[in-house]
C-alpha cells in the first residue's frame, strides 16, 4: 500500500480556515485520495475523496497537487466541533477496500 | 436510519479468556470490516466479511476470528486474550456493489476492550 505522511498535530483558531497537508509521493495512477476524521470517543467518519481535480462538499474541500504527490484538506471555517484526528488514506480503485490508516494529524481548535 | 451499532461499548477481561464483540451494519450495507485501534495509533485492519465469508485479512493471528450472519451482522471473536489485545475495536460497514474508491466505510463508535 502506498504511504502517506502527515504532520502529527496542528492548531487553528476558531472560525478561521484550516489547511491540513498530506504527502503521498508514491501514489499510483489509480489511487484515490480519501480523508477520514475521528472525533473524540467516536469511530472514523468519511470526509471527502478525489482523484485529480479539486473537490468540494458540505464538510470540506480537497486540493490536489498537479503531480498528485500531495494534497490538502481545507476546512473553510473551523469550529470547535472540527477538533479531531484527520487521516489521509490512499485507496486503489480496483476493489481493495481495506483502509490503511497512519497516525493522522490531531487538529486542535483554539476558541 | 440507524448507523453502525456495536456492543458492548466497554468490556473488561483477564488474560487467557475469550471475548465476542458484535456489530450491526448500517441499513442496506452487506459488507463488514473490523479494525483494532491501540491508544494513540490509527486503526489497523483485521478482516472483512461479505456473503458470510472472510474476504480479506490483515496481519492478525488466528486467535482473531469472525463470523457474518445472513442479516449481515457480524461478530469478532478473540481467543486466549493477551494484555496487548487491549484496544478499541471498530466495526465498519459498506456496500460491496460500490467498488474501489466509491466504497465509503461507515464506522461504529467501537468497543473498548481492556485485558487485565
Amino acid at each position: 500500500d502506498a504511504k502517506t505522511t502527515q504532520p502529527n498535530s496542528m492548531e487553528s483558531n476558531e472560525e478561521e480556515p484550516v489547511h491540513l497537508p498530506c504527502n503521498h509521493s508514491t501514489i499510483s495512477g489509480t489511487d484515490y485520495i480519501h480523508w477520514y476524521r475521528q472525533l473524540p470517543s467516536q469511530g472514523p467518519e468519511y470526509v471527502i475523496h478525489g482523484l485529480t481535480s479539486n473537490v468540494n462538499n458540505r464538510m470540506a474541500s480537497l486540493a490536489i497537487a498537479e503531480d498528485r504527490k500531495s494534497s490538502t484538506l481545507i476546512l473553510h471555517r473551523a469550529t470547535l466541533r472540527d477538533a479531531a484526528v484527520y487521516y489521509c488514506i490512499l485507496l486503489s480503485n480496483f476493489g481493495n477496500e481495506k483502509l490503511t490508516f497512519g497516525t493522522g494529524t490531531r487538529l486542535t481548535i483554539i476558541p | 436510519d440507524a448507523g453502525v451499532t456495536q456492543s458492548p461499548t466497554h468490556l473488561i477481561k483477564t488474560r487467557g479468556q475469550q471475548v465476542t464483540l458484535r456489530c450491526s451494519p448500517k441499513s442496506g450495507h452487506d459488507t463488514v470490516s473490523w479494525y483494532q485501534q491501540a491508544l494513540g495509533q490509527g486503526p489497523q485492519f483485521i478482516f472483512q466479511y461479505y456473503e458470510e465469508e472472510e474476504r480479506q485479512r490483515g496481519n492478525f493471528p488466528d486467535r482473531f476470528s469472525g463470523h457474518q450472519f445472513p442479516n449481515y451482522s457480524s461478530e469478532l471473536n478473540v481467543n486466549a486474550l493477551l494484555l496487548g489485545d487491549s484496544a478499541l475495536y471498530l466495526c465498519a460497514s459498506s456496500l460491496a456493489s460500490l467498488v474501489g474508491a466509491k466504497n465509503i466505510q461507515y464506522f461504529g463508535a467501537g468497543t473498548r476492550l481492556s485485558v487485565l
